[in-house]
Formats: structure tokens, sequence, C-alpha cells
């Protein structure tokens, strides 16, 4: 079964807005969750990982008053696009590591597509 | 700084080809090696992990090798089904503290 579960599956909003996509580990406890971006025809781009009780930590490049990332429990992290433009729209993916032999999980991503 | 990349980037084979993708590494320090599978708009889906200790992995049709000392992987499907279309990519961990590098993808379609 699914490991990880990421909502919405896709969400169209008007530029200006907010948009929340929240990523939930199933059946264990992650005190950590990576966040990625995926162009068309690209591999994924990490953006932050998410640690609970505590900051992100972004990668380079990424603006972190844009993209507000929360992680207030271990079983759930949130990205909020913060003021989305068109610029933004883009496939977002979540994932945890699970288990001693460090296996990656993914969520099923979340089309972004601002107007 | 690691880089992984992926060979061929597109391919296009009969069904019932057995088939093989690469994956190349520069940094062989790496904790575990994962193949997965994407469909159009959708998430991954984990097929195999290889941890540093192992040299292969099967599942099903899937065989995945890893020659660490050289900095390579393979992915051979076996019988290819026109379900099998999707983009694989490759990925490594380099352990605690460090995140996964993904290769570019290697996309594959397989013709009825």
């Amino acid at each position: 079964g699914a490991v990880v579960s990421q909502h919405p599956s896709w969400v169209i909003c008007k530029s200006g807005t907010s948009v929340k996509i929240e990523c939930r580990s199933l059946d264990f406890q992650a005190t950590t969750m990576f966040w990625y971006r995926q162009f068309p025809k690209q591999s994924l781009m990490l953006m932050a990982t998410s640690n609970e009780g505590s900051k992100a930590t972004y990668e380079q490049g990424v603006e972190k008053d844009k993209f507000l990332i929360n992680h207030a429990s271990l079983t759930l992290s949130t990205l909020t696009v913060t003021s989305a433009h068109p610029e933004d729209s883009s496939f977002y993916i979540c994932s945890v590591l699970r288990g001693l032999g460090t296996e990656a999980f993914f969520g099923q991503g979340t089309r972004l597509t601002v107007v | 700084k690691q880089e992984v990349t992926q060979i061929p980037a597109a391919l296009s084979v009969p069904e019932g080809e057995n088939l093989v993708l690469n994956c190349s590494f520069t940094d062989s320090a790496i904790y575990n090696l994962q193949w997965f599978r994407q469909d159009p708009g959708k998430g991954l889906t984990s097929l195999l992990l290889i941890q540093s200790s192992q040299r292969e992995q099967t599942s099903g049709r899937l065989n995945a090798s890893l020659d660490k000392s050289s900095g390579r992987s393979t992915l051979y499907i076996a019988a290819s089904q026109p379900g099998d279309s999707a983009t694989y990519l490759c990925a490594v961990y380099l352990g605690a503290g460090n995140m996964l590098t993904f290769g570019g993808g290697t996309r594959l379609m397989v013709k009825p």
C-alpha cells in the first residue's frame, strides 16, 4: 500500500493567491520529509528538507518566503506557495526515507497551475 | 559533488524485447541506489533498492545490478510490454545528512 499520501493531486489558482499542499506519511513517523519540484520532461529538483519541529532547510536559489514549509507533526508536512505567479506552475512532489535501508517513497505529486 | 547520468535519455522498442537502462554516478561512496518508475503526471514508484553491499536485486521481470567501484548500475527489463512505457529514474543516496541525487531519466516507449 501507499506509504506517502499527497494532496491535492492538482490545483488551479489565481495569480496572487496562496496554495497549500499536504504530504502525509501513512504508516510511520517521518522526522524528515523532502519537497521536490519537477519541470516538464526534466528530473526532480530538491527544493527543501522539512524537519519536524524545526525550520526547513532550503536548497540554494529556493525562496523560503515564497515556499513556506511547516512540519508540525511526525506524519504531516505542508508546502505553501505564497503569492503564486504563473512561473510557479509546476509539478511538486514530496518524499520520505523509511527504514534502516533508507528506501525513498514519494507522494503522488501535485500539479499546480497558476492563471 | 555527486552527479548521476542516465543513458539513453529515450528509448523506443517493440514489445517483447529485453532491454537495459544505464545509470552512472561519480562518487562511489554511496549508501544505496534506487530505481523508480514515473508515469506521466504521477509521482515516483519505487522499483528496486540496492544497498551498497549488494550486487543486484530482482523483482519479477526487473533486475538491477550495482557495480559501486565503477560507479554504474543497470536496470534490465525482460520481455518488455507496452505497460512498461514510462520514465525510469535512478537515484543514489550518500547516507544520513545527504539528499537523493537523481539522474535525468530514461523515457521508455514499448510499442505493441
